[in-house]
C-alpha cells in the first residue's frame, strides 16, 4: 500500500523567514511525486514534481529514497505564499491514482 | 481552453435526495477521476476512469455512483445523499502517465442536510 504523511497541519512562519513543508511517503517502488497548491478558495493546482527538478515560485524539493521523503522548502516566504499544500504519490498505476497527504496549512505572517 | 468543468459550483441538499455532479474537460485526457475533501483528511480518491466505457472503484466509493460514456464527460452520481457526504467534490483529469500532473476543476461545495 502507498501512503504520503504530511506531519503538520498548520505551519506559521513570519514573512522573510525560511519554510520547510515535510512529507514522506511509504510505497515498495519507485514513487513519483508532486507538490500541490491550494489558494483560498481556488481549484488545486500543480506546484512542482520531483522529475522535473524544477524551481517554481521559489520552492524546491528534492526527493530523499533513504529516507522516503519529499519536503518543499523556500529560503524566504511571502505572504502570498500562504495557501494550503499537498504532497501526492503516483504509484504503478498511473496519475489518476493519487494518494495524498492530509495537507498543511502554511499561513506566512506579515 | 477551460481545462476542467465542474457544476455546480455549490449545492444544499435534503438527506435522501439524488443528484448528479457534472464535470467535462477539454485536454482530451484518457483518464478522470473524482475526489472529496475533508478537513483534516486531504483528498481521498472516489471513482476514476481509464477511458469511456471503463470505470472504477477509489478509496471511498460507497454511496456514489459514476459513468464515462464520452472522453470529455465524468459525472458523478449520489444515489441517496446522506449527512456524511457533506464535502467539497474535485474532479480531475490527467494523461496518465505516471509523472504527468492531474488537472483539477474548481470543486463542487456540497451540503447534506
Amino acid at each position: 500500500a502507498q501512503r504520503v504523511t504530511q506531519p503538520e497541519k498548520l505551519l506559521s512562519v513570519f514573512k522573510g523567514a525560511p519554510v520547510e513543508l515535510k512529507c514522506n511517503y511509504s510505497y515498495s517502488g519507485s514513487p513519483e511525486l508532486f507538490w500541490y497548491v491550494q489558494y483560498s478558495r481556488q481549484r488545486l493546482q500543480l506546484l512542482l514534481r520531483h522529475i522535473s527538478r524544477e524551481s517554481i515560485k521559489g520552492f524546491t524539493a528534492d526527493l530523499n529514497k533513504g529516507e522516503t521523503s519529499f519536503h518543499l522548502k523556500k529560503p524566504f516566504a511571502q505572504e502570498e505564499d500562504s495557501a494550503m499544500y499537498y504532497c501526492a504519490l503516483s504509484g504503478r498505476a498511473g496519475s489518476y491514482q493519487l494518494t495524498f497527504g492530509k495537507g498543511t496549512k502554511l499561513s506566512v505572517i506579515p | 481552453n477551460a481545462g476542467v468543468t465542474q457544476t455546480p459550483k455549490f449545492q444544499v441538499l435534503k438527506t435522501g435526495q439524488s443528484m448528479t455532479l457534472q464535470c467535462a474537460q477539454d485536454m482530451n485526457h484518457e483518464y478522470m477521476s473524482w475526489y472529496r475533501q475533508d478537513p483534516g483528511m486531504g483528498l481521498r480518491l472516489i471513482h476514476y476512469s481509464v477511458g469511456a466505457g471503463i470505470t472504477d472503484q477509489g478509496e471511498v466509493p460507497n454511496g456514489y455512483n459514476v459513468s464515462r460514456s464520452t472522453t470529455e464527460d465524468f459525472p458523478l452520481r449520489l444515489l441517496s445523499a446522506a449527512p456524511s457526504q457533506t464535502s467539497v467534490y474535485f474532479c480531475a483529469s490527467s494523461s496518465g502517465q505516471r509523472n504527468q500532473p492531474q488537472h483539477f476543476g474548481d470543486g463542487t461545495r456540497l451540503s447534506i442536510l
